[in-house]
C-alpha cells in the first residue's frame, strides 16, 4: 500500500534526552512536512523539505532538527533544547513543492515528556 | 500575510440534520484552499480542496464548500450529518510559491448527536 508511515505511534522521553520521530513515504513525493499539534490548536509548522538535501526551518524549529538524505525518508530529532516538548507530532508529504496540491499526512506520533 | 479564522471552535447537530463549518481566509494572492477532517489520536484526512476551478467543491463523504471570492470564505456544508463525522476539522490555505505551506485554522469541534 501507499502512503505515508510514522513511528513509534506513542513515545516517552525523560527530560534532558533527545529522541528521533521517523516518518517514511512510498509515494513518491518530493516534498515533506512536519507539524506539532498542540490540543485545541491547529497544526503548526516545524520543519519542511522540498528536495533531498535541502529543508528549510517552519514557523517553530528551534529546538528540534531535521535531515532529508533520502527522498522517502524525513526524521525529526526532538533535542533537549526544545522546553515544551509534549505534543502529538503529524508528518505529510505533498506531490509538488509549491502548494498546488493536497499535502498527505500520517497517523501521528504522540511525544511525552517524563 | 495569509491567515485562517474558522468562526466556530465547536459546533453540534442532531444526526440527520444539515452541518454547516464556517471560514474565512486572508490571502494576498490566488490561494489553494482545503478542509481536512482529524479523529482522536490519527492524521488528517483530506477532504475537498479548491484550486482555482470550479467555485462548488464536491468531496468525500458528501461534504461541500463553495469558495466565495468577494466574502473570502469557503464554508464547508453537508446536507445530513451522520454519527461518524463527529470529529475535528481544519480549513487550511495554502499560498502558491511558497514552499507548499499550509496555514491551518484553529479547527471546529464537529458533536454529532443521536
Amino acid at each position: 500500500d501507499g502512503g505515508i508511515t510514522q513511528s513509534p505511534k506513542y513515545l516517552f522521553r525523560k527530560e534532558g534526552q533527545n529522541v528521533t520521530l521517523s516518518c517514511e513515504q512510498n509515494l513518491n513525493h518530493d516534498a515533506m512536512y512536519w507539524y506539532r499539534q498542540d490540543p485545541g490548536q491547529g497544526l503548526r509548522l516545524i520543519y519542511y523539505s522540498q528536495i533531498v538535501n535541502d529543508f528549510q526551518k517552519g514557523d517553530i524549529a528551534e529546538g528540534y532538527s531535521v535531515s532529508r538524505e533520502k527522498k522517502e525518508s524525513f526524521p525529526l530529532t526532538v533535542t533537549s533544547a526544545q522546553k515544551n516538548p509534549t505534543a502529538f507530532y503529524l508528518c505529510a508529504s505533498s506531490i509538488d513543492r509549491w502548494g498546488h496540491n493536497e499535502q498527505f499526512f500520517g497517523p501521528g506520533t504522540r511525544l511525552t515528556v517524563l | 500575510a495569509q491567515s485562517v479564522t474558522q468562526l466556530d471552535s465547536h459546533v453540534s447537530v442532531s444526526e440527520g440534520t444539515p452541518v454547516l463549518l464556517r471560514c474565512n481566509y486572508s490571502s494576498s494572492y490566488s490561494p489553494s484552499l482545503f478542509w481536512y477532517v482529524q479523529h482522536p489520536n490519527k492524521g488528517l484526512q483530506l477532504l475537498l480542496k479548491y484550486t482555482s476551478a470550479a467555485t462548488l467543491v464536491k468531496g468525500i463523504n458528501g461534504f461541500e464548500a463553495e469558495f466565495k471570492k468577494s466574502e473570502t470564505s469557503f464554508h464547508l456544508t453537508k446536507p445530513s450529518a451522520h454519527m461518524s463525522d463527529a470529529a475535528e476539522y481544519f480549513c487550511v490555505v495554502s499560498e502558491r510559491n511558497q514552499g507548499g505551506k499550509l496555514i491551518f485554522g484553529q479547527g471546529t469541534e464537529l458533536s454529532v448527536k443521536p
